[in-house]
């Protein structure tokens, strides 16, 4: 089975500074989908970005980067110029590209981003 | 229309009672899913609707029981719930079920609390 490991519970960051959340998985899948959500304490999961894993170019959404190194299983997230909308908790996820496992989501659990004034 | 609505955003429940969740999306996504977050957890997979036929179960209790009436309404019959289902309830949609490029959107949860 499928497992993702956030390994640090919380982080801090200072406004406009950049901070990297890391995430690990472990798979004996090659096809996967792998994701970050985002969940302010308003509670709502919100898709922050999204890598193929066939797809060798680290997927960028604005502020919001991976890097993605597939060969060690790692798949962090990047956010550069730091706001103070980016408190949250952040998850990873791994999807299966097996036909029967695609459904499901499988989750770390989960990071606390603080970002300070 | 891009989102998932969840009616009510707070619902609390005495032991006995009976009360619905109902979710509805109309985006035209093709699956439909019920989660179970407690504070500061991932989201716990319970149900998973695809072209609206129960395609997952968790082995959730039956005290818990979904209903799929179209392809854009989800709902969550509860009856006789315990304290310990507390949580908050996470319903998400997704466009291609089955299909790798597939993605979830999750609405804004509704708050549940079990006297």
């Amino acid at each position: 089975a499928q497992t993702v490991t956030q390994s640090q519970p919380e982080m801090s960051v200072q406004e406009a500074e950049t901070v990297t959340l890391s995430c690990t998985y472990d798979t004996s899948e090659s096809d996967y989908y792998l994701f970050w959500y985002k969940q302010p304490p308003s509670r709502q999961m919100i898709l922050v970005i999204r890598q193929e894993a066939y797809k060798q170019q680290n997927a960028t959404e604005n502020r919001f980067s991976v890097n993605f190194q597939k060969a060690a299983k790692s798949f962090s997230l990047k956010i550069s110029d730091s706001q103070l909308g980016d408190a949250a908790m952040y998850f990873c996820a791994y999807k299966s590209g097996n036909q029967g496992g695609s459904e499901k989501l499988v989750f770390g659990k989960g990071m606390k981003l603080t970002v300070n004034p | 229309d891009t989102e998932v609505t969840q009616t009510p955003k707070h619902l609390v429940m005495g032991m006995t009672n009976k009360k619905s969740l109902k979710c509805e999306q109309h985006m035209g996504h093709r699956a439909m899913y019920w989660y179970k977050q407690k504070a500061k957890k991932p989201p716990e997979l319970m149900f998973v609707y695809s072209y609206e036929k129960l395609s997952i179960n968790e082995s959730v209790p039956s005290r818990f029981s979904p209903e799929c009436p179209n392809s854009s309404l989800l709902n969550l019959h509860l009856h006789a719930l315990q304290p310990e289902d507390s949580a908050l309830y996470l319903c998400a949609s997704s466009p291609f079920p089955g299909q790798l490029t597939d993605t979830q959107y999750f609405g804004p949860g509704t708050r549940l609390t079990v006297l």
